[in-house]
């Protein structure tokens, strides 16, 4: 069983609001990501981070920023939120495995920006 | 452009029925997996895949890695209601340090 968790659950704020989002995993992973999904649709990654004080731009440009200070934290911050933002967020850490490495997800951040 | 091509992206059958989704890309991959998502949660892994012509079996679940390492499927035997939901396959290449490339992902509703 994964232990990653993340906070709100849902969160439904006004247009300029500036908003963070909580990763946190206790397994000790090195690597974590964060991923933006619209319902039912493919994963696409906006942010990622090797290890403490690295993160990278993902695949998707974002509007996001990220920081990872600690192993266990990786946190997302808007700092104006728009109606274009609104979405799932899923975050994600993963270590090396005999499968190569294996993404564990937490449950999610639906954003609303209205 | 799409690296990994997921077939199809709807699938709705009766409780009973057998079905296979595909995940195709011209790409070579060092790993796949298979991940299950169900509404307002993260995916969960079901499976890693890491050799040409790799079958792996998880009660009715067979996963099956293409010989050259580009494709893969999976079956579904006797399908049940609890079986539905949102499957996405990922696949990472060697020097990807752990970046997945996902597909976009099937929709599997399996009805009584």
């Amino acid at each position: 069983e994964a232990d990653i968790y993340q906070t709100p659950r849902y969160l439904v704020i006004g247009t300029g609001k500036k908003i963070t989002l909580e990763c946190s995993q206790t397994m000790g992973h090195d690597k974590m990501y964060w991923y933006q999904q619209d319902p039912g649709m493919e994963l696409h990654l906006i942010h990622y981070s090797y290890g403490v004080n690295s993160t990278e731009k993902g695949d998707l440009s974002s509007e996001s920023t990220v920081s990872r200070i600690r192993t266990e934290h990786f946190p997302l911050t808007l700092e104006s939120a728009r109606p274009s933002h609104t979405s799932q967020y899923l975050c994600a850490s993963s270590e090396r495995g005999t499968g190569g490495y294996e993404q564990y997800f937490g449950p999610g951040t639906r954003l609303t920006v209205t | 452009t799409q690296l990994l091509e997921q077939s199809p992206q709807f699938l709705s059958i009766q409780e009973g029925e057998n079905l296979t989704v595909y995940c195709n890309s011209s790409s070579v991959f060092s790993s796949l997996q298979w991940y299950r998502q169900e509404p307002g949660e993260g995916p969960v892994l079901l499976v890693t895949v890491v050799t040409g012509g790799e079958v792996k079996k998880l009660k009715r679940l067979t996963f099956q890695f293409g010989d050259a390492r580009k494709d893969s499927s999976l079956h579904i035997t006797a399908a049940q209601p609890g079986d539905t939901g949102l499957y996405l396959c990922a696949g990472a290449r060697g020097t990807s340090y752990g970046k997945l490339t996902f597909g976009q992902g099937t929709i599997l509703t399996v009805h009584p």
